[in-house]
């Protein structure tokens, strides 16, 4: 069974850093396109990043210089490095996999981030 | 960015009804449209993916078509557990989300 469980969230300080992570079981990170997907607030979805099983990543402007993304194999896990964090930043972080390209067919439960003074 | 509009933004129905939901993109995105339900403090569920094609174990009730700019969700009849917030999502560009339709008990 494939399962997503991310950590990581908390409160931070605008101009801060924070690292979280999502582990994965049932199927390898290093396979499949793994993703990471925030909401908001009582807001919608905003895909963020995206690492390709051969490596390459990708970024949506937001967060483009920011965020990095990245996976360590030997833990099966996906990492998100979240660097100068603002208010807005503020929401919920999903991760997600797929077998296909900007796709997300299993997700975890969230970890939220609160960008706050 | 490939803006995607959804529609309506609240459809008021019973259980039992039938549920259309409209998804419409600002350039074409050939079939690379997928639809995902998300009910209140969870993560989304993929149902559909490539505009018609349901993802493991989702029911028969729902079902996607459409193609190029202009695309549907159906749920045949409604089931109690299918009241909740729809997204399309589209990946033929960088991938982003309509703005959702909330599927609420009249």
């Amino acid at each position: 069974e494939v399962q997503l469980a991310e950590s990581g969230g908390g409160l931070i300080q605008p101009g801060g850093s924070l690292r979280l992570s999502c582990a994965a079981s049932g199927f390898t990170v290093s396979s499949d396109f793994m993703s990471w997907v925030r909401q908001a607030p009582g807001k919608g979805l905003e895909w963020l990043s995206i690492i390709y099983p051969d490596g390459a990543t990708y970024y949506a402007d937001s967060v483009k210089g920011r965020f990095t993304i990245s996976r360590d194999t030997s833990k099966n896990t996906l990492h998100l490095q979240m660097n100068s964090l603002r208010a807005d930043d503020t929401a919920v972080y999903y991760c997600g996999a797929s077998d296909r390209p900007n796709l997300g067919d299993y997700w975890g439960q969230g970890t939220l981030v609160t960008v706050s003074s | 960015e490939i803006v995607l509009t959804q529609s309506p933004a609240t459809l008021s129905l019973s259980p039992g009804e039938r549920a259309t939901l409209s998804c419409r993109a600002s350039q074409s995105v050939s079939s690379y449209l997928a639809w995902y339900q998300q009910k209140p403090g969870q993560a989304p569920r993929l149902l559909i993916y490539e505009t018609f094609n349901r993802a493991t174990a989702i029911p028969t009730r729902f079902s996607g078509s459409g193609s190029g700019t202009d695309f549907t969700l159906t749920i045949s009849s409604l089931e109690p557990e299918d009241f909740a917030v729809y997204y399309c999502q589209q990946g033929f560009h960088w991938p982003t989300f309509g703005q959702g339709t909330k599927v609420e008990i009249k």
